[in-house]
């Protein structure tokens, strides 16, 4: 019960479009719901989270939307840019630890 | 400048060697951890740390040894009971007393077994 399943594992998107990448977990203790971005041979930095007591959250073009009956949560990417080119892992825990998704490397074509 | 460093970069060892991967943080923070990643399988914790001179083993700690003396210092050692360590191995950090449970992540050492 200590998985989190992300897919995609790959994503091609056109420069502009909306990229969205999902997660499913299964502890329903957990109470924190972090997506994370790495660029190759750098370590991941946070980019959005969430908790359980919303259904969504935004920070300018990244969207979390959070599914407490489903355990799922997904990262929605507007305006989807080249830079954005990464690859992303949710992840899910409670204080202290996180169990991180497979990820999703995202391409975006120019 | 705050921040989590991790050395060397980059490292080569020989089978049967043991190496240690260092890890500092001058974020002031209590918690620290480190993570395995290898392609397509996400981040596997290895050990992670909670206070000074206590730490726990996470889901992948056969082979591996950590120390916590220093709550600035968290050093990872590989040891040749590691069936497969070549991987890049990160180091992340975690204030328990803000009530935040973001982990910042350092850059990362590549840790090839030749």
């Amino acid at each position: 019960q200590q998985q989190v399943k992300q897919s995609p594992q790959s994503l091609i998107v056109q420069k502009g479009g909306i990229s969205i990448i999902n997660c499913a977990y299964e502890n329903t203790a957990f109470d924190y719901f972090p997506w994370y971005q790495q660029f190759p041979g750098k370590g991941p930095a946070l980019l959005i989270a969430i908790r359980p007591d919303v259904s969504e959250k935004k920070e300018g073009r990244f969207t979390i939307s959070f599914n407490k009956s489903a355990k799922q949560f997904s990262l929605h990417i507007m305006d989807s840019q080249p830079g954005d080119s990464a690859t992303y892992f949710c992840a899910a825990g409670d204080t202290g630890k996180l169990i991180f998704g497979q990820g999703t490397t995202l391409q975006v074509k120019p | 400048d705050g921040g989590i460093t991790q050395s060397p970069k980059y490292l080569f060892r020989k089978e049967g060697q043991n190496v240690t991967l260092s890890c500092e943080q001058n974020l002031n923070h209590d918690a620290m951890y480190w993570y395995r990643q290898d392609p397509g399988q996400g981040l596997r914790l290895i050990y992670y740390s909670q206070i000074v001179n206590d730490f726990q083993k996470g889901d992948i700690a056969e082979g591996y040894s950590v120390s916590r003396e220093k709550k600035e210092s968290f050093p990872l050692t590989v040891t040749s009971a590691q069936k497969n360590p070549t991987a890049f191995y990160l180091c992340a950090s975690r204030s328990e007393g803000s009530g935040r449970n973001e982990q910042f992540f350092g850059p990362g050492t590549r840790l090839t077994v030749l």
